[in-house]
């Protein structure tokens, strides 16, 4: 299994473009999330989701977008892309929700000049 | 939301030294989980915590949950170059609270082992 994979593992923006960070499990998870950390911080939950279909909002979702059409992925958009969303980028699923350990990716190093 | 406050932020110890860092709730959790983060990577589930009083050892690592399920510790006895990383605990919502994707991460804590 390959668990959480992320794609693309950096990537550079100018400011005001867009991107789409890619998120894909193959666990069968029911439970996706995506959290951003800043250097030497702790992870941010952006958006998350419990099923396809269904998304909600975390603790920072201003300037995001997700989407859920299948259980496998869960993409998260940029739309105009601003330095303050220059972190390093996490996927994550869980298979229930609040007694279910977390399955990361390898992250998503965004840099947005 | 809950609020969990985890101490310290940093810790520097010598290579065979002890760690202790510790995540303290104002209210009672139903449960608790512990990830450690290597410098450079992802988030790695630990442990989870479920009972009052429960103690789990994985290792060199022992793992409480205080009798009132409002604070827990992760111990790291003669610590090695590995265990450098930042730990962080995740706390669900309230007992009760049905918002099952807002588990909170603590701020975590940054051990750095000198050799």
């Amino acid at each position: 299994n390959a668990g959480v994979t992320q794609t693309p593992k950096f990537r550079i923006l100018k400011i005001g473009q867009s991107m789409t960070l890619q998120c894909t499990q193959d666990m069968n998870h029911n439970y996706m999330y995506w959290y951003r950390q800043d250097p030497g911080m702790g992870l941010k939950l952006i958006y998350y989701s419990v099923g396809a279909g269904i998304t909600d909002k975390g603790e920072v979702p201003n300037g995001y977008n997700v989407s859920r059409s299948t259980t496998e992925d869960f993409p998260l958009r940029l739309e105009l892309a601003a330095p303050s969303q220059t972190s390093v980028y996490f996927c994550a699923s869980s298979s229930t929700g609040n007694n279910s350990p977390l399955h990361f990716g390898n992250g998503t190093r965004l840099t947005v000049t | 939301g809950q609020q969990v406050m985890q101490i310290p932020q940093y810790q520097h110890v010598q290579e065979g030294e002890d760690f202790t860092t510790y995540c303290n709730s104002s209210t009672t959790l139903s449960n608790i989980q512990w990830y450690k983060q290597r410098p450079g990577g992802h988030p790695v589930f630990l442990i989870q915590l479920v009972k009052s009083g429960e103690v789990k050892k994985q290792k060199r690592l022992t793992f409480q949950f205080g009798e009132a399920k409002k604070n827990s510790s992760l111990h790291i006895t003669a610590t090695q170059t590995t265990d450098v990383g930042t730990y962080f605990c995740r706390t669900p919502p309230s007992a009760g609270g049905t918002s099952y994707g807002k588990l909170t991460f603590g701020q975590g804590t940054i051990l750095t082992v000198h050799p």
